[in-house]
């Protein structure tokens, strides 16, 4: 069974840092461009950053809210997705998602598999 | 920046009906990379179409999704009570971020 797990979400204050983690299992991750995507409490889905996989140089893009601030990085040898945050704001709570990328052409390249998200809570 | 707008806000309608969801884009953008999501209480979105058009794998007949350029639709034929959720459109053109949604349309089963 193809599965993304997170973690490492919890109560930080402003100012301050998480690191949280995305495991991926069920299929070659190694392959696959690799998303985050944050949810307010009672809002929408915002799209915070990607980072592609090593034929297209690790490159990486960020929502211009966190950019700066977050980075999102990956260890293909654990398979494993990491959202490095910093400096975070109160507007920065929300639940995170991983989510994988399909592959395949532009039109393929849709967000086929999600985590179950991990809370952060950002207040003092 | 590509901005998705959906209508209605929310959608009230009972088991038997048909939904139909819109989302307009304030560009076109290429390949019909536009994708639709549906969304429970408590959980992950999942994913319903993806290309404008093709429901990705096991999702029922009964999602439906249309268009092109800058105007898509989606629509729920024949109506479950298992159908509400908030559904939320998404632009992913590879290149093209930030890859935004929707603000979403909540569809209420009464």
């Amino acid at each position: 069974e193809m599965q993304l797990v997170e973690s490492g979400g919890g109560l930080v204050q402003p100012g301050g840092s998480l690191r949280l983690s995305c495991v991926a299992s069920g299929f070659t991750f190694s392959d696959h461009y690799m998303d985050w995507v944050r949810q307010a409490p009672g809002k929408g889905l915002e799209w915070v950053g990607r980072i592609r996989n090593k034929a297209n140089s690790y490159s990486t893009e960020y929502a211009t809210s966190v950019k700066g601030r977050f980075t999102v990085s990956r260890d293909d040898s654990k398979n494993s997705l990491y959202l490095q945050m910093n400096s975070l704001k109160t507007d920065d709570t929300a639940v995170y998602y991983c989510a994988r990328i399909r592959l395949g052409d532009k039109r393929l390249k849709v967000f086929d598999i999600w985590g179950q998200g991990t809370m952060v809570t950002v207040s003092s | 920046e590509i901005v998705l707008t959906q209508s209605p806000g929310t959608l009230s309608l009972s088991p038997g009906e048909r939904a139909t969801l819109s989302c307009r884009a304030s560009q076109s953008f290429s390949d019909n990379c536009l994708a639709w999501y549906q969304q429970k209480p408590g959980q992950a979105p999942r994913l319903l179409i993806y290309g404008a058009s093709t429901r990705a794998t096991g999702i029922p007949d009964r999602f439906s999704g249309s268009g092109s350029g800058t105007d898509f639709t989606l629509t729920l034929s024949r109506l479950e009570p298992e159908d509400s959720a908030v559904y939320y459109c998404h632009q992913y053109d590879n290149g093209r971020s930030p890859y935004n949604f929707g603000q979403g349309t909540k569809l209420e089963i009464k």
